[in-house]
């Protein structure tokens, strides 16, 4: 079965410096790999996602994901963190390759604290 | 103009109770899901709709019960409340069942007492 893990429950990083929110996956197949933001009291927002091609995927607000076949991971990044990046963030995988469902396994989100 | 939308925002009931959580999207998609968000913020799907079928119907108690009356809806209905119920529900759609991203409403969180 599909799964994802996000090692750390919590990255703090100050302000100005670069930012990097781990994620690794188990498939059988070809990944569908997706990250989300949740802000406070909301919903989750689409961040980017990885489908085939480049394995460096650029997504909305700056952030950047780096898809790494051998090491199995997923890492979101971003170069200069502000401290409106402050959330929590969900990385997912889309469960079977191909078919007609579009299930997402969330991992268990890790937060993202940025310091002024 | 708010994308997907969900009524309650809160929901505060009783053990026992019946209540019913609303979902609508304006952005034209085919497909609707239902989640849960427990209250260390893990997020597992319950059900989803695709064209107003029924295509992911996870190991749920069946005293919940999804209905899609048109693609722009999905509704989720909940007997017999239990405190384990307490969570966040989010509704989400998407353009198809492929591998499109998924756009959520912003929660319900429903409270049992």
């Amino acid at each position: 079965a599909q799964s994802v893990a996000q090692p750390e429950d919590q990255v703090n990083v100050a302000e100005g410096n670069p930012l990097t929110v781990k994620c690794t996956y188990s498939v059988s197949g070809n990944p569908y790999l997706f990250w989300y933001v949740q802000y406070p009291n909301r919903g989750l927002q689409f961040l980017l996602k990885y489908i085939t091609g480049d394995n460096l995927v650029k997504g909305s607000y700056g952030f950047e994901a780096e898809f790494n076949k051998s090491q199995t991971s997923f890492h979101l990044k971003k170069p200069s963190a502000l401290v409106s990046d402050s959330a929590l963030y969900f990385c997912a995988v889309r469960e079977g390759y191909g078919g007609a469902t579009n299930k997402l396994i969330f991992g268990t989100g890790t937060l993202l604290a940025v310091q002024p | 103009d708010t994308a997907v939308s969900q009524t309650p925002k809160y929901l505060v009931t009783q053990m026992g109770n019946d209540k019913s959580i609303k979902c609508e999207q304006n952005l034209g998609h085919d497909t609707m899901y239902w989640y849960k968000q427990d209250s260390k913020k893990f997020l597992k799907i319950m059900f989803s709709y695709n064209n107003k079928e029924l295509i992911i119907n996870e190991t749920v108690p069946n005293r919940f019960s999804p209905k899609s009356p048109d693609k722009a809806h999905l509704n989720l209905h909940i007997n017999s409340l239990e405190l384990g119920d307490s969570a966040v529900y989010f509704c989400a759609s998407s353009p198809n069942a492929g591998v499109a991203e998924q756009f959520f409403g912003p929660g319900t969180r429903l409270t049992v007492l």
